[in-house]
């Protein structure tokens, strides 16, 4: 069975300095890989999306992440932290053969201090 | 392009009272999600559908709730009777043919008491 682990239920940093939100997933396939943010009574939206094609993988925001396989790993870095970064974050996998149902991990509470 | 709407954004309700939301999909999408995100945790997917018909519902309690997409455009989530572990923010979602990217709306908050 596919599952995402999100190492950190919180994560707190001060502005301007690196971020780095640690996501590990189980697959015997290859997967698609997300990250999603989702700030206060906001919708879910998508930073950035792993397919294959490149193993590292820059999304909106000044976000990307790397694809390790041989780590079974997909953090998400940014190089300086706004105070905007303020969310939760949540990573995301799918497989071709669950018909492309998400699974999502427990999330990673970012605060960013001034 | 306009994103995926909901409604009611929030709804307060009491135990044993019946509640539905509304979704309305993304112009084109034919895959339609509707997901439970209770407080603190990650949404989980109550049901999914390709056009009108559904193709994984696995997760959905039937006992109380139902989902329909009568013409494969909007859908209606019902809640009957609604219980007190049923208050979470209820996400819906939608995927254009031929990629897997999900796109979500603002979600329903519903707090039962």
């Amino acid at each position: 069975a596919q599952s995402v682990t999100q190492l950190d239920s919180h994560v707190s940093v001060s502005e301007g300095t690196p971020v780095l939100l640690r996501c590990n997933y189980s697959s015997s396939y290859s997967p698609s890989l997300f990250w999603y943010v989702q700030h206060p009574n906001k919708g879910l939206q998508l930073l950035l999306k792993y397919t294959s094609a490149a193993t590292l993988v820059k999304g909106i925001n000044g976000f990307e992440a790397e694809f390790k396989k041989s780590e079974t790993s997909f953090h998400l870095t940014k190089p300086s932290a706004h105070m905007s970064d303020a969310a939760e974050y949540f990573c995301v996998v799918t497989f071709k053969s669950s018909g492309d149902k998400l699974t999502f991990g427990t999330g990673t509470r970012l605060a960013v201090r001034p | 392009e306009a994103g995926v709407a909901q409604s009611p954004r929030y709804k307060i309700i009491e135990k044993r009272q019946s509640v539905a939301f509304w979704c309305n999909p993304i112009s084109g999408h034919a895959t339609l999600y509707w997901y439970q995100q209770i407080l603190g945790q990650g949404p989980k997917l109550l049901i999914q559908f390709q056009n009108n018909g559904v193709v994984d519902d696995s997760q959905l309690p039937k006992d109380r709730f139902s989902a329909e997409r009568l013409k494969g455009v909007d859908s209606t989530l019902k809640i009957q009777p609604a219980k007190l572990e049923d208050s979470a923010v209820y996400l819906c979602a939608s995927t254009p043919a031929g990629t897997d990217t999900q796109y979500f709306g603002p979600g329903t908050r519903l707090t039962v008491l």
